[in-house]
């Protein structure tokens, strides 16, 4: 069965560093578009960015973009998303899921990011 | 940018049916997924393109999209379809996802 798990949250300061990591598992990962989604405490989802399969198309959206950079590891099935110069309004559970050129169909328990100082 | 508006709470007795809907411009010309979300847990698919459903997702869950609104209809509704419900779709003139505000079913 399709399996994603995020990896990588934790607390931050403002201005700091953090990379997230997805492992999956149960499907042909490179062959799949792959996408960060976001959830801020109390909030609804908020999409981040995607890539496609053979990672030479990526999209972000305009609150991260110049600040994440996502990209993937097909050998190793592995997601990734680099985040820098992070702001407290970044703070919120982090989901990756399978999909990103349509629907979203399987989607990690998420990891989630804290910025404080 | 592109906008899908969901009214905030939509509430139900058990047995009726729930529509949830979903606006946004002439949304009927682009393909709608819709999530559902526990709370603590992670968002399902539950509708993708309109009106189509996932392996394992009951019968109950049904979807619609013409015009300026999609409806996202749960039949027969039980305590265990309590959730937020999302509406998705691609927005291209923007290469962006869009989601919808988020709609909270309570099961009276």
């Amino acid at each position: 069965q399709v399996q994603l798990m995020e990896s990588g949250g934790g607390l931050v300061k403002p201005g700091g560093s953090l990379s997230l990591s997805c492992a999956a598992s149960g499907f042909t990962f490179s062959d799949q578009y792959m996408t960060w989604i976001r959830q801020a405490p109390g909030k609804g989802l908020e999409w981040v960015a995607y890539i496609s399969s053979g990672g030479s198309i990526v999209y972000y959206a305009d609150s991260v973009k110049g600040r994440f950079t996502i990209s993937r590891d097909n050998l190793k099935n592995s997601l990734y998303l680099q985040m820098n110069s992070l702001r407290v309004e970044d703070t919120a559970v982090y989901f990756c899921a399978r999909g990103g050129n349509r629907m979203m169909d399987h989607w990690g328990q998420g990891t989630l990011v804290t910025v404080s100082s | 940018s592109y906008v899908l508006t969901q009214s905030p709470s939509v509430s139900v007795a058990p047995g009726e049916t729930a529509r949830i809907a979903c606006g946004g411009s002439n949304i009927g010309s682009k393909s709608v997924h819709w999530y559902q979300q526990k709370p603590g847990q992670a968002p399902v698919l539950v509708v993708y393109n309109d009106r189509d459903r996932p392996s394992g997702i009951p019968e109950q869950f049904s979807g619609s999209n013409s015009g300026d609104t999609a409806t996202l209809t749960i039949s027969r509704v039980e305590a265990g379809d309590e959730a937020d419900y999302f509406c998705q779709v691609w927005d291209s003139s923007s290469d962006h996802w869009v989601f919808g505000g988020g709609t909270k079913l309570t099961v009276l």
